[in-house]
């Protein structure tokens, strides 16, 4: 079936270091992808999306890539901030059909020290 | 900008009895979800909702789990018969559909005691 593998965590970082998260999927069809970030206490934000292969999504300094060769979806930020600490999900869902359930990765916890 | 609301924040309850979550849900969406977070672990899919009906359920989604559409804007799931696991963070989505991304609620965080 269709699932999402993360990074474990935590991720300890100091401020303006350079962050990487690694995901890789396994789905049939073509599914969209996602990266959604919550903040400690708060809901699920949408961070980034990519639909298609090759597709880059970005936002607020982070940046993943849709690589269909080799099935992933790394989030990475090239300087990251206090601000950024939160717990990061990669997910992935099929379009189409009467579903489009979103499939979520274990999470991967960020903190970053000043 | 539209959101997914919820209600309540945080509802404790005792081991047996009946809660009721709500949601109110984007309004020109089609497409609505229940999902779970026990506390340190994954997002876990529920239920789907399209069409005035269950489109798809997981296994954790069992007959003690119900969802409703009661008056075309709130989402509801119930819980007959709480239990201790059931605690969780529960999470509604909605989706407009097509390539665009789901909008989740702030949660309602279930203590069962």
């Amino acid at each position: 079936g269709d699932s999402v593998t993360q990074m474990e965590g935590p991720v300890t970082l100091s401020e303006e270091a350079f962050l990487t998260i690694n995901c890789t999927y396994t789905a049939t069809g073509y599914p969209s992808l996602f990266w959604y970030v919550q903040y400690p206490g708060e809901g699920l934000q949408l961070l980034l999306k990519a639909t298609k292969a090759d597709d880059k999504g970005s936002n607020k300094g982070f940046e993943a890539t849709y690589r269909k060769e080799t099935t992933s979806f790394h989030l990475e930020k090239g300087s990251v901030q206090v601000s950024d600490s939160a717990v990061y999900f990669c997910a992935l869902s099929v379009p189409g059909g009467a579903t489009n359930k979103l499939i979520f990765g274990t999470g991967t916890l960020l903190a970053v020290q000043p | 900008e539209p959101e997914v609301t919820q209600t309540p924040s945080h509802q404790v309850t005792q081991m047996g009895q009946e809660v009721i979550l709500r949601c109110v849900p984007i309004s020109n969406h089609l497409y609505f979800y229940w999902y779970r977070q026990i506390l340190g672990q994954k997002v876990e899919f529920l239920v789907s909702f399209y069409n005035n009906e269950i489109s798809e359920k997981s296994e954790i989604f069992d007959d003690q789990f119900s969802v409703e559409r009661p008056d075309g804007s709130n989402f509801t799931l119930k819980i007959r018969s709480t239990k201790l696991e059931d605690s969780a963070m529960y999470f509604c989505a909605s989706f407009r559909g097509g390539i665009t991304e789901a909008f989740f609620g702030q949660g309602t965080r279930l203590t069962v005691v």
